[in-house]
């Protein structure tokens, strides 16, 4: 099954820019979203399709996806972006069809 | 815009079968385009994709969970619900039910719903 890495933590200090990695074999050819949790409530999509942005989603979120590296990048980070941040893909290898979520990442604004 | 809500018993029995029903509004449940998944989430832990449903009645469902999971709908009431047997203590989680519009990613989420495995 296909497996995507993402670091535990991130720490970033307001206004500068945080960047969260997803690994995977070759992600860059697949399309890879990003959600946003905040603690006791559900996922929002935050990007899809690489690097779309969701109506309502600030500009300051971004994504890149190439290679085995996918990456959210959040510039003038806001302590409301303080957040677990997890990648997903489409996975259609190996003949069973499944929604793959990254591992998360904590992102901490100090 | 689409709302989902969650619902069903917060305390299940260890071997007994888990049923949460999921309730969609403010969208075409019927159209036929979209897919309806669940997704849990143990505490502490990251997002776990458990199955979805096509409106033709096509499903898929995670390997590691296969054996174990139903996911059926019912048009006529707006809804459509999930169905874990054999359950323990490692199913105990929040589960959630989300939309995805063909697209491969989910747009809408429900709040979410804690169901505990214990006897």
């Amino acid at each position: 099954s296909y497996v995507l890495t993402q670091p535990p933590s991130v720490s970033v200090a307001p206004g500068q820019t945080a960047r969260v990695t997803c690994g995977g074999n070759n992600i860059g050819s697949k399309s890879v979203h990003w959600y946003q949790q905040k603690p006791g409530q559900a996922p929002v999509l935050v990007v899809y399709d690489d690097s779309a942005r969701p109506s309502g989603i600030p500009q300051r979120f971004s994504g890149s996806n190439s290679g085995n590296t996918a990456t959210l990048t959040i510039s003038g980070v806001e302590v409301g972006d303080e957040a677990d941040y997890y990648c997903q893909v489409w996975d259609s290898s190996g003949g069973d069809y499944t929604y793959v979520f990254g591992s998360g990442t904590k992102v901490t604004v100090l | 815009q689409v709302q989902l809500e969650e619902s069903g018993p917060g305390l299940v029995k260890p071997s007994q079968t888990l049923s949460l029903t999921c309730t969609v509004s403010g969208g075409s449940f019927s159209s036929g385009s979209d897919y309806w998944s669940w997704i849990r989430q143990p505490a502490g832990k990251g997002l776990q994709w458990i199955g979805r449903m096509y409106m033709s009645g096509s499903t898929t469902y995670n390997p590691s969970l296969k054996s174990r999971v139903t996911i059926s709908l019912d048009t006529s009431k707006n809804h459509f619900s999930l169905q874990l047997t054999s359950v323990t203590a490692a199913d105990t989680a929040v589960y959630y039910c989300a939309r995805d519009v063909n697209k491969d990613y989910f747009d809408s989420w429900g709040q979410g719903t804690l169901v505990t495995v214990s006897s």
